[in-house]
């Protein structure tokens, strides 16, 4: 089973500033990687897929980068609206479909 | 734009089975896969499994034994079961749709989930 591990657990960032978030994959995953925000109370909703092209209607401030078993997300001047929780997900080699653990993006 | 909807009891007995709906409004589901995922409170995502609009399943290992998904392409709508239930299968449970119709993933998008809670 792919484990998808994500660092750090929680980030604490001041808006305005960017945040880097990171995702290691237990084994190489080419590029088929996707990133989700999730707000409390919310459903989680697609923001990258093919670990850098941006889902329909997400902001230019988010980009993803990266390929094999290393993937980061970046949000390049946070908004108020940015802080909630991220998960990254691999689609290389399922099942089972895997998600990271999560980092919770908070105000500093 | 698809919108899904979960629907199905909150309050499930241990022992008995967990069953919900998910209406797909604003497009047909007889395109693209459909799932099921989970989050138990205050923890991660599980994919639980996927059925595309001909009826072909695949589900997650460590849940094959007691999940079934079926579709009803003429109500536009699909379902889950999950058998024997336990308070650890207490959580949010999410549908959602592969985000192109060849592809089961990414998952976009997804319904707004429905808690369902195992207890007596």
């Amino acid at each position: 089973e792919m484990v998808m591990t994500q660092s750090p657990a929680t980030l604490s960032v001041s808006p305005g500033e960017r945040a880097t978030l990171s995702c290691r994959a237990s084994q190489s995953l080419s590029s088929n990687l996707a990133w989700y925000q999730q707000k409390p109370g919310q459903a989680p909703r697609l923001l990258i897929y093919g670990a850098s092209t941006r889902a329909t209607g997400i902001p230019a401030r988010f980009s993803g980068s990266g390929s094999g078993t290393e993937f980061t997300l970046t949000i390049s001047s946070l908004q108020s609206e940015d802080f909630a929780v991220y998960y990254c997900q691999q689609y290389n080699n399922w099942p089972p479909i895997t998600f990271g653990q999560g980092t919770r993006l908070e105000i500093k | 734009q698809v919108q899904l909807q979960e629907s199905g009891p909150g309050l499930v007995k241990p022992s008995e089975t967990l069953s919900l709906t998910c209406t797909v409004s604003g497009g047909s589901i007889s395109s693209h896969y459909w799932s099921w995922i989970r989050q138990p409170p205050g923890k991660g995502l599980e994919w639980i499994g996927y059925i595309y609009y001909s009826g072909s399943t695949n589900y997650d290992p460590s849940l094959k034994s007691r999940v079934t998904i079926s579709v009803d392409t003429s109500k536009n709508h699909f379902s889950l079961k999950l058998t024997s239930v336990t308070a650890a299968d207490t959580a949010v449970y999410y549908c959602a749709r592969g985000r192109s119709p060849r592809f089961v993933l990414p998952f976009d998008p997804w319904g707004q989930g429905t808690l369902v809670t195992v207890s007596s």
